[in-house]
């Protein structure tokens, strides 16, 4: 079964220090790994995406994702939160080609 | 604004009651879905189409029902509204191909409360 496990519900960083989201992942044949972004009262955005090729995949934002094949692990980063930055973000693996399965998500509160 | 648009956004129903959930994409995509948002539980599927013509069901299937009416829409019904369907249902629509696509586009959500 195909399956993401997102490990800290909730990340607390003070504003300009750097931040990680972790994501860890069960698939079966190459992973499809994507990050969304939810802000209140919103739907899903797409944040940036791992098919193939570089381990360390850049996407909107300032963010990045760490594609690590032997932890499958496809931690979110970014050098510098904002305060902005303060949202609800979901690691997701894409099965068959249309179908998303998504972690249970992580808040991550960035303070001044 | 290209997108995938949502109708109601909120929604109280007593329990028993039915309703549709209404979700219309203008980008030309194959593949819509449903998804319902629970706290902890993160996006869970409940029914997607493929492609126009085609239904099937995804997770958490048990007391709904879809119509995929045309390319462009995708309705989710509750027939018996209980109050273990209060939730956030969100619709996303996709051309997926391997690689080929950022995912999903979501729609804004409709806030369903069932009492």
């Amino acid at each position: 079964a195909q399956s993401v496990a997102q490990p800290e519900d909730q990340v607390n960083v003070a504003e300009g220090n750097p931040l990680t989201v972790k994501c860890t992942y069960s698939v079966s044949g190459n992973p499809y790994l994507f990050w969304y972004v939810q802000y209140p009262n919103r739907g899903l955005q797409f944040l940036l995406k791992y098919i193939t090729g570089d381990n360390l995949v850049k996407g909107s934002y300032g963010f990045e994702a760490e594609f690590n094949k032997s932890q499958t692990s496809f931690h979110l980063k970014k050098p510098s939160a904002l305060v902005s930055d303060s949202a609800l973000y979901f690691c997701a693996v894409l099965y068959n080609f249309n179908k998303f399965y998504f972690g249970s998500g992580t808040k991550l509160n960035v303070k001044p | 604004n290209a997108g995938v648009t949502q109708t109601p956004k909120f929604q109280v129903l007593k329990t028993g009651q039915s309703m549709t959930l209404q979700c219309a994409q203008d980008m030309n995509h194959n593949s819509m879905y449903w998804y319902r948002q629970d706290p902890g539980m993160g996006l869970r599927l409940i029914y997607y189409s493929a492609s126009e013509g085609t239904t099937d069901k995804g997770e958490v299937p048990n007391g709904y029902n879809v119509s995929r009416l045309n390319k462009r829409e995708f309705s989710l019904r509750l027939e018996s509204a209980a109050p273990s369907q209060t939730s956030v249902y969100f619709c996303a629509s996709s051309e997926l191909m391997a690689g080929g696509s950022d995912g999903y586009t979501f729609g804004s959500g409709t806030r369903l409360t069932v009492v």
